[in-house]
């Protein structure tokens, strides 16, 4: 069965400081890796597409990364800002229109 | 320009009523996509179209109803509206090779 589990699921810190969210996937078999912000009362927008053949890819303070091996992703946020505070959704493609989506991460960045 | 838009963006309507929810894209996109996104914040898709034909259709109770007049619109019409179908509607759009989907604001659906 297709699954892509996000950790932590939630996640406090301080305006400034960097933090890591975590994917871990069992799709199968895989097409690429998705990572979604979402405000709240908003769709989400994407900030990073990887394929299999790319481990890291950059969107201005957000850099993912990508294993294929171990099938882990990461989002890395650096220098955090009040506007950062979403949720982050890991998506994975097995193809054409398979398409997982993880539960999410809540992010909120405080003063 | 608005690249995926949705209407209402609430909805509060009383549990046995009908409702439908319009959907379009000016992104000339091919694929069109309907998910429901529940109390927890999980994102579950519920249709798929592709050139106005249904190519996805998730286990979702026959009361909902996709229909897509052209490739820009795709609209989610509900029957004997349930408590149960409280959550936020989102509307989708994907085209060219990535396959990215772009998403529409939301439609927050309460069922009283």
């Amino acid at each position: 069965k297709n699954q892509v589990e996000q950790s932590p699921q939630s996640l406090i810190i301080l305006e400034g400081k960097n933090c890591t969210l975590q994917c871990n996937y069992t799709v199968s078999p895989f097409s690429n890796l998705r990572w979604y912000k979402q405000d709240t009362g908003r769709g989400p927008v994407s900030l990073t597409i990887m394929t299999f053949s790319e481990n890291t890819k950059s969107n201005g303070r957000y850099t993912a990364t990508l294993d294929a091996d171990t099938k882990q992703s990461s989002l890395h946020i650096t220098a955090s800002q009040l506007s950062d505070s979403a949720s982050y959704i890991c998506v994975v493609s097995a193809g054409y229109q398979k398409v997982t989506f993880g539960t999410g991460t809540k992010l909120q960045v405080i003063p | 320009d608005t690249a995926v838009s949705q209407t209402p963006k609430y909805l509060v309507t009383q549990m046995g009523n009908d409702k439908s929810i319009k959907c379009e894209q000016n992104l000339g996109h091919d694929t069109m996509y309907w998910y429901k996104q529940d109390s927890k914040k999980f994102l579950k898709i519920m249709f798929s179209y592709n050139n106005k034909e249904l190519i996805i259709n998730e286990t979702v109770p026959n009361r909902f109803s996709p229909k897509s007049p052209d490739k820009a619109h795709l609209n989610l019409h509900i029957n004997s509206l349930e408590l149960g179908d409280s959550a936020v509607y989102f509307c989708a759009s994907s085209g060219g090779r990535s396959g990215e989907q772009y998403f529409g604001p939301g439609t927050r659906l309460t069922v009283t």
